[in-house]
């Protein structure tokens, strides 16, 4: 079974500049979820889709942050403008049912550097 | 407070040795809490999940004291393969969509 595929693996930017990422969940998962992973922390959930709506966004900056999973699939996660502290790996993960006990499956990430 | 707190360490210990994680959490509502194991500039991948009764997996043991909000890991006869960073996840959330709650992680470092 494919795992969670993200794309790129590595972006570098500048301060103020404006980048996407992408993310293609497990077959048949209905929950996505976008995570940020500062250097020396834990993930942090930013986003949570239930097939396509939101159920939970509580913690991602929405002045600058924004995310769609338009056909309940595939989702892109932007950020516009960039930062300094946005620099982290951001994780896609995704789980078939989110019960209590579901495992989630995270992707590779995407590492991003901003300048 | 954090919502999950964990010693980050890092614990360095020898091939062989035992070696225990502890985690505490801030929301007694917490419904389900679950070990997931993390590599160097890899995704985390769940090692285990916690249940109240304690549960293990060959050499990992996980206990779970929801009295005292707390969970614990385990690691005997520790091997080189078992570096990485350790990360205490709690279930924040008692409705059908789980939201994970992540600490910071504990890293292990065993040496030979």
């Amino acid at each position: 079974e494919a795992g969670v595929a993200q794309s790129p693996r590595y972006k570098i930017i500048e301060k103020r500049q404006s980048v996407a990422f992408w993310c293609n969940p497990i077959s048949g998962h209905a929950t996505l979820y976008w995570y940020q992973q500062i250097l020396g922390q834990g993930p942090k959930l930013l986003i949570q889709f239930q097939n396509n709506g939101v159920v939970d966004d509580s913690q991602l900056p929405k002045d600058r942050f924004s995310a769609e999973r338009l056909k309940g699939v595939d989702s892109t996660l932007k950020i516009q403008p960039a930062k300094l502290e946005d620099s982290a790996v951001y994780l896609c993960a995704s789980s078939l049912n989110p019960t209590s006990g579901e495992t989630q499956y995270f992707g590779p990430g995407t590492r991003l550097l901003v300048l | 407070r954090k919502e999950v707190e964990q010693d980050p360490g890092p614990f360095n210990v020898p091939e062989g040795a035992t070696v225990a994680f502890n985690c505490t959490y801030s929301n007694s509502a917490s419904q389900s809490f679950f070990w997931y194991r993390q590599d160097c500039r890899k995704e985390p991948k769940l090692l285990m999940s916690v249940y109240s009764s304690g549960n293990e997996d060959g050499r990992f043991t996980a206990q779970l004291n929801r009295a005292s909000q707390y969970i614990s890991l385990l690691i005997r006869d520790s091997k080189l393969s078992d570096s990485a960073t350790y990360l205490c996840v709690v279930n924040m959330r008692g409705t059908s969509y789980g939201k994970l709650t992540f600490g910071q992680g504990t890293i292990l470092t065993v040496h030979p």
